[in-house]
């Protein structure tokens, strides 16, 4: 059964440094997400992606975040300048894209454990 | 405002016993409701949702728009159940795909 893919599963960064977190969704999937979670807190949505742009982003998802499909299989998710408050399990996730009115299933990544020191 | 409940944190239960997962949501307009689960070292998979009516695993969840709850029940604990179960709900973007809002998840623990 085909799977989402995220690379790398551990990062680790000083404040203030770029990081790029990767993903490969599942092949024919049209719909693409990043979630993030906190140790001990949900899983939250930080954006949605669709025909190479976003379409749906939280108040999380500031200025210091950029997503991109560079080349029709990778999803990634930039974080420009880290804090340590960014320090999180990114979990990536797509969708096939259901039927209008009907959700369809969302695949989620293995997730990248990120670290800011 | 979207949200989803999970009043416990944790649930212990002996091999064998019922399990009651509970869940409670806030949303305006028909919901479309899940349930995750996450086994030690695994991602997060989708377990059931309200619309297909099944069963997984022993599972089930029944909708109850009046409550608002969406609650996982098994009649017969595994030891093999243990793991994280998060509810959750989706909703629908303009642009035809869907964010989910995550409840704060429960671990279920059962025991020998």
């Amino acid at each position: 059964e085909p799977e989402v893919t995220q690379t790398p599963s551990h990062q680790v960064t000083q404040m203030g440094q770029e990081v790029i977190l990767r993903c490969v969704p599942i092949s024919n999937h049209l719909y693409f997400y990043w979630y993030r979670q906190i140790l001990g807190q949900k899983v939250e949505f930080l954006v949605s992606f669709y025909n190479n742009e976003i379409s749906e982003k939280s108040e999380i998802f500031d200025d210091q975040f950029s997503v991109e499909r560079p080349d029709g299989s990778n999803f990634t998710l930039k974080i420009r300048s880290t804090k340590l408050e960014d320090s999180a399990m990114y979990f990536c996730a797509s969708s096939e894209g259901g039927s209008q009115g009907i959700t369809d299933t969302q695949y989620f990544g293995p997730g990248t454990r990120l670290t800011v020191l | 405002a979207q949200r989803v409940t999970q009043p416990e944190k944790l649930l212990s239960v002996f091999k064998g016993a019922p399990v009651e997962l509970k869940c409670n949501y806030s949303y305006s307009g028909s919901p479309e409701l899940f349930w995750y689960v996450q086994y030690s070292r695994q991602r997060l998979q989708l377990l059931l949702r309200h619309i297909s009516r099944e069963s997984i695993k022993g599972f089930t969840a029944d909708l109850n728009k009046g409550e608002t709850s969406f609650h996982l029940k098994k009649p017969f604990a595994q030891e093999e159940d243990s793991a994280m179960y998060y509810c959750a709900l989706s909703q629908s973007l303009d642009t035809g795909g869907f964010k989910t809002i995550f409840g704060a998840g429960t671990r279920l623990f059962v025991k020998a």
